[in-house]
């Protein structure tokens, strides 16, 4: 069946280190992948999304690689900060009929930055 | 700031107890996700709605229900509460219904049963 999961439940980095942090997804068919941060007692927040037809996509200080080959993607951030600890998830649209779709969401990593 | 905002952010009830949480999506956005995350689970879809239609449905209870406005805000609506229903709740919108662009979520609802 249709999954997104995540490799690693917690990763813990220096601060000023790059953080990667990776994601499995068992769909052949999906063609779209979003990285949401989530800190505590707030909602998740949008990171960066790619679509199928792209291998990576960089955005402020985060880039997402995608290889559909082995159905794997990943998030690096770059210089990591205090401010990026929180919980990642990744997802992607599941079971998407042209009619609606369900989002669905690994059950996220929680990266820890050490001082 | 996601421009979802949902209400109550906290809501305590006693079992058996029926509760309504209220999401007003981002403007322009005309699809509303609803989505519950118990404590150490991921976030588990519950039920779609675009311009006041239902679009999908996940493993929604059949105690839980929800709709969507003419205004475009949606309510969740829970009855017969168990201890179990103890989660987040958390809204999303997007501004297409068909998984091609982002959600962007609210900073949920706190529903404590006891």
């Amino acid at each position: 069946g249709e999954s997104v999961g995540l490799h690693l439940p917690t990763l813990s980095v220096q601060e000023g280190d790059n953080s990667i942090i990776n994601c499995a997804y068992s769909n052949s068919a999906s063609d779209y992948f979003i990285w949401y941060k989530q800190e505590s007692g707030k909602g998740p927040q949008f990171i960066i999304d790619i679509r199928s037809n792209m291998d990576k996509r960089q955005g402020q200080r985060v880039t997402v690689l995608l290889n559909k080959t082995v159905k794997h993607l990943s998030l690096q951030i770059a210089a990591t900060q205090p401010g990026d600890s929180a919980v990642y998830f990744c997802a992607d649209p599941g079971s998407r009929d042209n009619y609606g779709q369900n989002f669905v969401f690994g059950p996220g990593t929680r990266l820890s930055v050490l001082p | 700031d996601s421009g979802v905002t949902q209400t109550p952010k906290h809501l305590i009830t006693a079992t058996g107890q029926r509760v309504t949480l209220r999401c007003s999506p981002r403007s322009g956005d005309l699809s509303v996700y609803w989505y519950q995350q118990s404590l150490d689970q991921g976030l588990q879809f519950l039920i779609q709605y675009y311009n006041g239609e239902e679009r999908a449905k996940g493993n929604i209870l059949e105690r839980f229900s929800a709709q969507q406005f003419p205004d475009l805000h949606s309510e969740l609506n829970l009855s017969s509460l168990e201890l179990g229903d103890s989660a987040l709740y958390f809204c999303a919108s997007s501004a297409h219904p068909d998984g091609n662009s982002p959600l962007h979520f609210g900073n949920g609802t706190r529903l404590t049963v006891t």
